[in-house]
């Protein structure tokens, strides 16, 4: 079975702190994802990227920036939180080939103060 | 911009009722539609993928059919059970965005004893 793990299930910081969410699957898939989760809104994309040091924009990247320096991991960084970015946060991987289903973490609960 | 609308947003339903979740999309260019299901704080679970050539897969108690021209899905569950009690998402994955998919905001399903 695909894992797809993140590192933190719940995680409170502080307006203006750089925050680190990390990101690892053991399945060898070329593609990775990270959303965002929202009542209301439904999942969206932030960034993905297709291969190690390859990265996308998604439909919000403004205020995230992301790193993948090995196949397995992929990090999201909020270089300076602010209350808006108080969300559920979901990493998501597939291979890299058409018709693959997103495997997805457990996400992580990220609260803004 | 692709759109996802999943109708009904909530369902309550006694056990061993078969039931028939939603999904229309405005844009029918897609390789596939992808159906997960999330329980409470829990990441996605992928339950079927309906390829753009398909019209129907089935995994167990699941049958989801697609009709591309008409932008609709259906996910179908047969003989209920307290444990299918989650949120339903539907997901088509547009051609050209390369493993990209577009989420609805969900069914939440409640099967009751």
């Amino acid at each position: 079975d695909v894992k797809v793990t993140q590192s933190s299930r719940y995680l409170v910081k502080r307006t203006g702190e750089k925050v680190f969410l990390e990101c690892v699957q053991d399945m060898d898939h070329e593609n990775m994802f990270w959303y965002r989760q929202d009542p209301g809104l439904g999942l969206r994309l932030i960034y993905f990227s297709y291969d190690v040091k390859m990265k996308e924009k998604g439909d919000i990247p403004e205020g995230y920036s992301v790193s993948r320096e090995k196949k397995e991991r992929f990090s999201l960084i909020l270089e300076s939180a602010s209350t808006n970015q108080t969300s559920m946060y979901l990493c998501a991987s597939s291979q890299g080939f058409s018709n693959q289903p997103q495997h997805f973490g457990d996400g992580t609960r990220l609260s803004i103060l | 911009k692709q759109e996802v609308t999943q109708i009904p947003a909530a369902l309550s339903v006694p056990e061993g009722e078969n039931l028939v979740l939603n999904c229309s999309f405005t844009d029918s260019a897609i390789y596939n539609l992808q159906w997960f299901r999330q329980d409470p704080g829990k990441g996605l679970t992928s339950l079927l993928l309906i390829q753009s050539s398909q019209r129907e897969q089935t995994s167990g108690r699941l049958n989801a059919s697609l009709d591309k021209s008409s932008g609709r899905s259906t996910l179908y569950i047969a003989a209920s059970q307290p444990g299918d009690s989650a949120t339903y998402l539907c997901a088509p994955e547009h051609t050209g965005t390369a493993s990209k998919l577009t989420f609805g905001t969900g069914t939440r399903l409640q099967v009751t004893l």
